[in-house]
């Protein structure tokens, strides 16, 4: 079946320093695939997404461009900043009803 | 604003109690999903609903009933619950899938859910 995996964390970085958090997929035909993100005591909101091959997802300063060819998704930002200390979700678009599946999540912790 | 709420932001029952998670939305979004998060495992999904009275099962739905009797209100139900259900549960929900498009699924804030 369809499954998400992402590099595991979490992930420490400085401030300013640049960020890359890995996602491969596996799935059959062209799913949409998703960035969501997870704050300190909230629920899941969408980052970014990409519904076909070579598309560009971006939003706040985070990037993620559809590889078909490697299956994957990745996570970047150029330069990060302790607000986005997080957890951070790659997932992709199932076949039916909108149904998502989700990666493992990564913990990122950004230090000033 | 697109609102989802859960009824409680932490609970702690006994084993063997009989548990409501309440779930509602305010945008008229005919999908919506229970999900479960545990760490290292990401997001599970328990069950989900298209419609008013349907449901469908998801990935893991042992142990768990859900009630969708009004389009903005969805129940997930821990008939007995056991301490592996110790766990954040996380209702969300989207418009239908349109096409080929995706239609971005909205999070509340989650329950975490304690059973001793």
């Amino acid at each position: 079946g369809d499954s998400v995996t992402q590099m595991e964390g979490p992930v420490t970085l400085s401030e300013e320093a640049f960020l890359t958090i890995n996602c491969t997929y596996t799935a059959t035909g062209y799913p949409s695939l998703f960035w969501y993100v997870q704050y300190p005591g909230e629920g899941l909101q969408l980052l970014l997404k990409a519904t076909k091959a070579d598309d560009k997802g971006s939003n706040k300063g985070f990037e993620a461009t559809y590889r078909k060819e490697t299956t994957s998704f990745h996570l970047e930002k150029g330069s990060v900043q302790v607000s986005d200390s997080a957890v951070y979700f790659c997932a992709l678009g199932g076949k039916y009803g909108n149904k998502l599946v989700f990666g493992a999540g990564t913990i990122l912790r950004v230090k000033s | 604003d697109v609102k989802v709420t859960q009824s409680s932001r932490y609970l702690v029952k006994r084993t063997g109690e009989k548990v409501f998670l309440e779930c509602v939305q305010d945008m008229d979004h005919e999908n919506m999903f229970w999900y479960r998060q545990d760490p290292g495992l990401g997001l599970r999904l328990i069950y989900f609903s298209y419609d008013v009275k349907m449901k469908e099962k998801g990935d893991i739905p042992e142990g768990y009933s859900v009630s969708r009797e009004k389009k903005e209100r969805f129940s997930l139900i821990l008939e007995s619950a056991s301490t592996n259900q110790t766990s954040m549960y996380l209702c969300a929900s989207s418009f239908p899938q349109t096409g080929s498009s995706y239609n971005e699924q909205f999070f509340g804030p989650g329950t975490r859910l304690t059973v001793l």
